[in-house]
């Protein structure tokens, strides 16, 4: 399978503790996106990536989010001291690059904090 | 307002209907549009993308962009059991640097009935 990639699929955490997701895009995609999904809602966005460098985080990204892209390739979301209000599924979508709109999501990571 | 708005239904038709699905935008700078379908605990799906006004068919799919009235439609014709799902669509600016970040719609959630 080529697609994106991530883990893992659902996570069940207590408040306060802290949580890491990794994203695997694409082979060869530069373009490497965060969104957020609550029930009911479209997907939300969080931040992105050109290579490694991250070129926007939305306001939604507290400073309990952190994001990185490493060497370009895989991606970590880790958010400090969850929340209840950060139960959700986070969605990693990659795109070839910055002329390429079409972006190509992964099943997601669904987090519950208890 | 939102920047994109559309009507989560839920919408339910029976096999073989001529399914049809709307979004609104306020946004000019919105230039390229896109369909996904998201099935239930996975990841939304690229069902069809344009980038300008018009008419695009794709089998049994039909995307419709008029740019003038900001409304863009998706078309399912002889609708299948298998088309169940929620479908979002989704839009991007055309910037300097090029290819921005994807606002989405709530997403319609459709079901077919055998």
């Amino acid at each position: 399978d080529t697609g994106v990639s991530q883990d893992p699929r659902h996570k069940i955490t207590k408040r306060g503790q802290n949580v890491t997701f990794r994203c695997d895009p694409i082979s060869e995609h530069n373009r490497l996106y965060w969104y957020r999904q609550t029930l009911g809602q479209g997907p939300e966005f969080l931040t992105y990536f050109q290579n490694e460098a991250q070129l926007e985080k939305s306001r939604l990204l507290s400073d309990r989010f952190s994001a990185e892209r490493p060497k370009g390739s895989f991606s970590t979301l880790e958010i400090q001291r969850t929340e209840q209000g950060d139960s959700a599924m986070y969605l990693c979508a990659s795109s070839l690059d910055y002329r390429d709109e079409k972006l190509f999501f992964g099943s997601g990571t669904q987090l519950s904090v208890l | 307002q939102k920047e994109v708005e559309q009507d989560p239904g839920p919408l339910s038709v029976p096999e073989g209907a001529i399914v049809s699905l709307n979004c609104t935008y306020s946004n000019s700078a919105f230039q390229y549009f896109m369909w996904y379908r998201q099935y239930s605990r996975k990841g939304p799906e690229l069902l069809m993308y344009t980038y300008s006004s018009g008419n695009k068919e794709d089998g049994r799919f039909t995307a419709q962009v008029d740019k003038s009235s900001k409304y863009i439609s998706l078309f399912i014709r002889d609708s299948q059991p298998s088309d169940s799902a929620t479908y979002l669509c989704a839009m991007s600016p055309i910037t300097q640097g090029g290819s921005e970040k994807l606002v989405f719609g709530k997403g319609t959630k459709l079901t077919v009935n055998p």
